[in-house]
């Protein structure tokens, strides 16, 4: 199946630091990628739709210039956390699906995850 | 936009013993439900999916069973084993040619008692 892959796996940063996660689909090209936000024991929360080439999508309730996202190329997009602070510590994982491949009911697959915890 | 509830949070059974998990989802849109399995600090991984011109799909001990008019859907896991242990999350979404996210549910923590 479609692979897609995180970095990195887990950051630990100091409060009022920026951290870029990657988010890599490594055996085929997504136009589109989205961004969930996991607390522990709890639900994956969508962030954003991430659009190569273009500006990404925010839910409603998620700070645009907080959670930088740039998806420049057709398998890589990027999440920044800017000026992180512990309540932003969170599981972040990706997700993907190959649109060229199976048709419009076929897998979304999802990256390891990152976890992010702010001191 | 969609919205999804599911239930029980949490479920207990013995091992050997039937699961069932329950869904509901709001938009009649939607047409794509997948239901997905998640350890303790790993991915999501997909278990078995339906889609809305299909009731019910089977693969081995998993069932899954779609009613479009009440907008609900099931899991069932038979002959439930302890690997079967796992937090297990519903998901609805609209699939056409574009690329729609997945709207969760707030997941199931199923325990299976050995």
């Amino acid at each position: 199946g479609a692979v897609v892959s995180q970095h990195p796996s887990w950051v630990i940063c100091k409060s009022g630091t920026s951290v870029k996660i990657e988010c890599r689909s490594l055996d085929f090209q997504a136009t589109t990628m989205f961004w969930y936000r996991q607390f522990p024991k709890q639900s994956l929360m969508l962030m954003a739709t991430s659009n190569e080439g273009s500006k990404a999508t925010y839910e409603q309730g998620v700070e645009k210039d907080k959670f930088l996202i740039n998806h420049a190329s057709l398998t890589l997009s990027t999440l920044t956390v800017t000026s992180a602070h512990p309540e932003d510590s969170s599981f972040y994982i990706c997700s993907a699906r190959d649109q060229g491949r199976g048709g419009p009911y076929n897998e979304q697959f999802f990256g390891p995850g990152t976890r992010l915890t702010v001191l | 936009g969609e919205n999804v509830e599911q239930h029980p949070s949490t479920l207990s059974v013995q091992e050997g013993d039937s699961a069932v998990i329950k869904c509901t989802y709001s938009d009649s849109a939607s047409n794509y439900f997948p239901w997905y399995k998640q350890e303790l600090g790993k991915r999501p991984q997909l278990i078995i999916d339906i889609r809305s011109n299909v009731g019910e799909k089977k693969d081995q001990r998993i069932a899954v069973t779609l009613n479009k008019t009440a907008k609900h859907f099931s899991l069932h896991i038979t002959e439930t084993q302890p690997e079967d242990s796992a937090v297990y999350f519903c998901a609805a979404s609209l699939r056409t040619s574009g690329n729609t996210p997945l709207v969760f549910g707030k997941g199931t923590r199923l325990s299976v008692i050995a």
